[in-house]
């Protein structure tokens, strides 16, 4: 069946560091693929998504890119805030048969000043 | 901003007794969804709800749980008889459209004793 998985966290930065939270994907067809973050005692909100390979997703300084050669969508951002201290799920919607959304475990990001 | 709300917030409950969760969409919003978390879990599909009927779920949502959207505006999981593995964060999530950009509530936690 469709399955994301992500790198294990926490991930620790300091304020200004560059980052990366690797997602692969297993699914059949062509999903559409999200990056979604809980901030402390919050319900999780769409950061950014792509629909099609080499789409990029962007928003709030994040980036990320549809690879279907490599089944991946991997966050990027140049420079970490103390702000992005959140977790971060990947996901993908199937766009065919079942229609969920399939999340990842979720990656603890911690920035300090 | 429109947003999605829950409660209640936390509820703690005995084995065995109903325990209903409530969520109030995002108003003009047409698909509606449950997930749950357990601690240090993936973010789990539960069902899904559309035009006043189940449209999808998981092997999870067995006879125990149903869901209700009783006056067009709230939107209702009932468990009926709980169990200690029903312990969880369950997250309503409403959406415009079939895409996977759902907007998610904060959470309901569940302690079953």
């Amino acid at each position: 069946g469709d399955s994301v998985t992500q790198m294990e966290g926490p991930v620790t930065l300091s304020e200004e560091a560059f980052l990366t939270i690797n997602c692969t994907y297993t699914a059949t067809g062509y999903p559409s693929l999200f990056w979604y973050v809980q901030y402390p005692g919050e319900g999780l909100q769409l950061l950014l998504k792509a629909t099609k390979a080499d789409d990029k997703g962007s928003n709030k300084g994040f980036e990320a890119t549809y690879r279907k050669e490599t089944t991946s969508f991997h966050l990027e951002k140049g420079s970490v805030q103390v702000s992005d201290s959140a977790v971060y799920f990947c996901a993908l919607w199937p766009n065919t048969g079942f229609q969920k959304l399939v999340f990842g475990t979720g990656t603890r990001l911690l920035v300090s000043p | 901003e429109p947003e999605v709300t829950q409660t209640p917030s936390h509820q703690v409950t005995q084995m065995g007794q109903e325990v209903i969760l409530r969520c109030v969409p995002i108003s003009n919003h047409l698909y509606f969804y449950w997930y749950r978390q357990i601690l240090g879990q993936k973010v789990e599909f539960l069902v899904s709800f559309y035009n006043n009927e189940i449209s999808e779920k998981s092997e999870i949502f067995d006879d125990q749980f149903s869901v209700e959207r009783p006056d067009g505006s709230n939107f209702t999981l009932k468990i009926r008889s709980t169990k200690l593995e029903d312990s969880a964060m369950y997250f309503c999530a409403s959406s415009g459209t079939n895409t996977g950009e759902l907007f998610f509530g904060e959470g309901s936690r569940l302690t079953v004793l």
